[in-house]
């Protein structure tokens, strides 16, 4: 049973370029959450997603940053025009239903922006 | 004022001994709370649960007091393979379902 899965696990981006950042759940998981953890801090939640709907975004940037689930394929976290602040390491995790109070980890995705 | 606060360490201790790590929170909407693990540059992993009876797992014992709105975790007979960050975590519920991190605890156990 494969845990959560994100993609890719690092990436590098020139400030103004877009990032995408992937993450497929674990087997029967049907709610998504993203994680921001920037240098020498702690994780701040971003979004919470269950399919095709976007469940709690009050920890989105107001702007240049989107999330999704669709019904098919993996959850999305997408960041336009990239600044250097952007830079961190992005968790995605996953919980099965209601409650959440079990969210399994991915490995992270680390974003370099130069 | 933070919504989880922890003591940043490092606590430096060597094998064997006894480490007690503390963390306070202050949104009184946090119903559960967690202590997570976290290795450098890898993802978070769940320790235990947290409960106001108390919990034990192994070496590891944890506390919950709601009126004084804190939170414990204490590790007995320190292994190497303790060293880590360790990270308090409530978790608001009522649909929200949103992890609350605190910055986290570092541990360095040596020989």
């Amino acid at each position: 049973n494969a845990g959560v899965m994100q993609n890719p696990r690092h990436l590098v981006r020139r400030r103004g370029q877009e990032a995408r950042l992937r993450c497929s759940p674990m087997k029967g998981h049907s709610h998504v959450y993203w994680y921001r953890q920037l240098p020498e801090e702690g994780l701040k939640f971003m979004v919470y997603l269950q399919k095709e709907n976007i469940i709690d975004e009050s920890g989105m940037p107001k702007e240049r940053f989107s999330a999704e689930f669709p019904k098919e394929g993996p959850s999305i976290l997408r960041i336009q025009q990239v600044v250097r602040g952007d830079s961190a390491a992005y968790f995605c995790a996953s919980s099965p239903g209601q409650g959440g109070h079990e969210q399994y980890f991915g490995p992270g995705t680390r974003l370099t922006v130069t | 004022r933070k919504e989880v606060e922890q003591d940043p360490g490092p606590f430096n201790v060597p094998e064997g001994a006894t480490v007690a790590f503390n963390c306070t929170y202050s949104n009184s909407a946090s119903q559960s709370f967690f202590w997570y693990r976290q290795d450098c540059r890898k993802e978070p992993k769940l320790l235990m649960s947290v409960y106001s009876s108390g919990n034990e797992d192994g070496r590891f014992t944890a506390q919950l007091n709601r009126a004084s709105q804190y939170i414990s975790l204490l590790i007995r007979d320190s292994k190497l393979s303790d060293s880590a960050t360790y990270l308090c975590v409530g978790l608001l519920s009522g649909g929200y379902n949103k992890l609350i991190f605190g910055a986290g605890t570092r541990l360095a156990v040596h020989p």
